[in-house]
């Protein structure tokens, strides 16, 4: 998974509810992406970051929000847990060459 | 189990023959190409990637072909294996834009004993 973690690996949890899942990478690479991969969807961008405390919106970011405080770690939040975030997230980083690995990903279930 | 790939066009293939998966891209100006291997429960894993100044490229079994004339991508896999059996999809990143990698829906690659 080049150096990258995710958690929690699985979680369940209620409508309403506040949710964070972490990105971690020991590749000290500037770039760094939260997808959601969905049936019929495939991997679709929620935000990414360009750098610490730079980021940007992704094609389906509404009702979730990142931070970046240090170059490893990238947060994703979801404020208020709705079922159509129900999905499985993944993290990517870039490399020099334009090339993102992903993550093993997380899968979260909102009843 | 695993949801994604659930609708996915399905390739099935004799182990130990040769397996071509297909992708059609949409943008006439991407200029990096990608192909991603993903396996049930795990994230997708890079396989091969060509730049678009090139028509192939070869990597250990696998070899990526580029024809930019029809914007068609294809990933042959020499002597399939069982441990290749997963989903494949292309990426494509259009020059210029750090956010956007452009990804396909994705082909289930089916191995046959």
């Amino acid at each position: 998974d080049a150096g990258i973690t995710q958690s929690p690996r699985h979680k369940v949890t209620e409508t309403g509810t506040p949710v964070t899942l972490r990105c971690h990478q020991t590749e000290n690479h500037r770039y760094m992406y939260w997808y959601r991969q969905d049936p019929g969807h495939g991997l679709r961008l929620i935000h990414y970051s360009y750098g610490v405390k730079d980021t940007d919106k992704g094609e389906v970011s509404d009702g979730y929000s990142v931070s970046r405080s240090k170059t490893e770690d990238f947060l994703l939040t979801l404020e208020s847990a709705t079922s159509s975030q129900t999905s499985v997230y993944f993290c990517a980083i870039r490399d020099y060459t334009d090339t993102q690995y992903f993550g093993p990903g997380t899968r979260l279930t909102v009843l | 189990g695993e949801s994604v790939g659930l609708h996915l066009p399905t390739l099935s293939v004799q182990e130990g023959d040769n397996s071509i998966i297909n992708c059609a891209y949409s943008n006439s100006a991407s200029d990096y190409f990608i192909w991603y291997k993903q396996e049930s429960g795990k994230g997708p894993q890079f396989i091969i990637d060509i730049r678009s100044n090139m028509d192939k490229r070869q990597g250990q079994r696998v070899t990526v072909l580029l024809n930019k004339t029809v914007k068609h991508l294809s990933l042959q896999i020499a002597a399939t294996q069982p441990g290749d059996s997963a989903v494949y999809f292309c990426a494509e990143k259009p020059p210029n834009r750090d956010d956007k990698i452009i990804f396909g829906k994705g082909t289930r690659l089916h191995i046959l004993p």
